[in-house]
């Protein structure tokens, strides 16, 4: 079956702009969560989504948000973007997001903010 | 706060030699642990995961024991090849605020040589 699928896998934006990234999970998968990926503070978390509702979130700023489609389809959005924001993101979706449940990640969504 | 601490890298072997990475581990509850594995330009793959203690989790050659009595979870592999050249995160996995999250160590950068 078709893994994590993450839309679009480049982007380069302006400061101060918006951007929103899109994360399709494995079919039947109904939990999805965010990650962000930099060389100087490695994989940090931002927020997990089930059925809809937010269950978790990381330490991120509010310029940080997410939602999840009844579809399971998630996307997150990052406004007034600063040049920190620069990073890979990345989505994983398990089938219920219980701790044992192994995560499955996409090709994550690489961010330039120039 | 959960947190997990793994060796630094990068780790250069030659091909057939033995593998340890290291990794250890804080955590309140009793959490799951996993091993991922990322090729460059390339998410995050499961290698492998423990739910409980004395657990052994196995893939490809790859082993790791979850030591609850030294919160350890070191990654082992007797015969290293040229394609296992990658960046390996240790995780665990809480159930925690309502939700899921992973937890990941900084990344060992493995390069293995002819």
């Amino acid at each position: 079956k078709a893994g994590v699928t993450q839309t679009p896998r480049y982007l380069i934006k302006t400061r101060g702009q918006q951007v929103t990234l899109s994360c399709s999970p494995i079919s039947g998968h109904r939990s999805v969560s965010w990650y962000q990926q930099t060389p100087g503070q490695g994989l940090q978390f931002l927020f997990e989504y089930f059925s809809e509702t937010q269950r978790n979130k990381g330490n991120f700023p509010g310029r940080f948000s997410g939602r999840q489609f009844s579809n399971s389809r998630s996307e997150m959005n990052v406004s007034t973007l600063e040049l920190g924001d620069s990073a890979l993101y990345l989505c994983a979706s398990s089938l219920d997001g219980a701790r044992s449940t192994e995560a499955f990640f996409g090709q994550g969504t690489r961010l330039t903010v120039v | 706060g959960d947190s997990v601490t793994q060796m630094e890298g990068p780790v250069t072997l030659s091909e057939e030699a033995f593998l340890t990475i290291n990794c250890t581990y804080t955590a309140t509850g009793y959490p799951s642990l996993f091993w991922y594995v990322q090729y460059p330009g390339e998410g995050l793959q499961l290698l492998l995961k423990a739910t409980k203690a004395d657990d052994k989790g196995s893939n490809k050659g790859f082993e790791a024991t979850y030591r609850k009595e030294t919160t350890s979870f070191h990654l082992e592999k007797g015969s290293v090849q040229v394609s296992d050249s990658a960046v390996y995160f240790c995780a665990l996995s809480e159930f925690t605020g309502g939700g899921n999250k992973l937890t990941f160590g900084t990344g060992t950068q493995l390069k293995v040589e002819l």
